[in-house]
């Protein structure tokens, strides 16, 4: 159980264009999800923090114009990625909080993230 | 954001236990503790989660002690696969990753 999936697994796109990353919990319904980046090297920096129905909750530093979420569903989210850069290349990762069970502590879990290079 | 501190790296050798240790000095009250197990190129996984003592599952255990400030993650028997980066983290909203720790299993 608690299995979440992101599509695609990896895109290449053009400067300029946008791209379009979905998180989906598969067998349970998310309170919350979450995105991160990751760079080569470097840890998981979250960027922000989406509600089903409500606007996305950006971290500092995290342009919300150039990084669209979109909260559909209490099983989907998506991340858009407007007018991409090839700073913009990264990997992508969502997580989804489930409704908490007896003795969870509000457990986030992750998907097997997107690859993202911006030529 | 919570922080959590961690050794960077530690090597290990195929078949031994693994105890990963995590500060956390300001955990909250109602902050629970994970541990997540990321390879390259994927999302991290989740081991174990746990708020005191001590939690044990099939993967491995946790322990924590009284004034919860502090776990230690334990993998019996590693094998090469268990090679990965091995995150804690504390409480289930915003989490702040640390750098992690990279353990290596030696053959």
């Amino acid at each position: 159980g608690a299995v979440v999936s992101q599509h695609p697994s990896w895109v290449i796109c053009k400067s300029g264009t946008s791209v379009k990353i979905e998180c989906r919990s598969l067998d349970f319904q998310a309170t919350t999800m979450f995105w991160y980046r990751q760079f080569p090297k470097q840890s998981l920096m979250l960027m922000a923090t989406s509600n089903e129905g409500s606007k996305a909750t950006y971290e500092q530093g995290v342009e919300k114009d150039k990084f669209l979420i979109n909260h559909a569903s209490l099983t989907l989210s998506t991340l858009t990625v407007t007018s991409a850069h090839p700073e913009d290349s990264s990997f992508y990762i969502c997580s989804a909080r489930r409704f908490p069970l007896a003795g969870d502590g509000e457990t986030q879990y992750f998907g097997p993230g997107t690859r993202l290079l911006v030529l | 954001l919570a922080k959590t501190t961690q050794p960077i790296s530690m090597d290990s050798y195929e078949g031994q236990e693994v105890n990963i240790t995590c500060s956390h000095n300001n955990i909250a009250t109602n902050d629970y503790i994970t541990w997540y197990q990321q390879f390259p190129s994927q999302g991290p996984r989740f081991i174990i989660q746990g708020y005191k003592t001590k939690v044990t599952n099939e993967v491995a255990s946790l322990f924590i002690p009284a004034d919860r400030k502090s776990s230690t993650l334990s993998l019996p028997r590693v094998s090469l696969s268990d090679t990965a980066v091995y995150y804690c983290l504390v409480g289930g909203n915003r989490l702040a990753f640390g750098k992690g720790n990279q353990v290596v299993v030696i053959p």
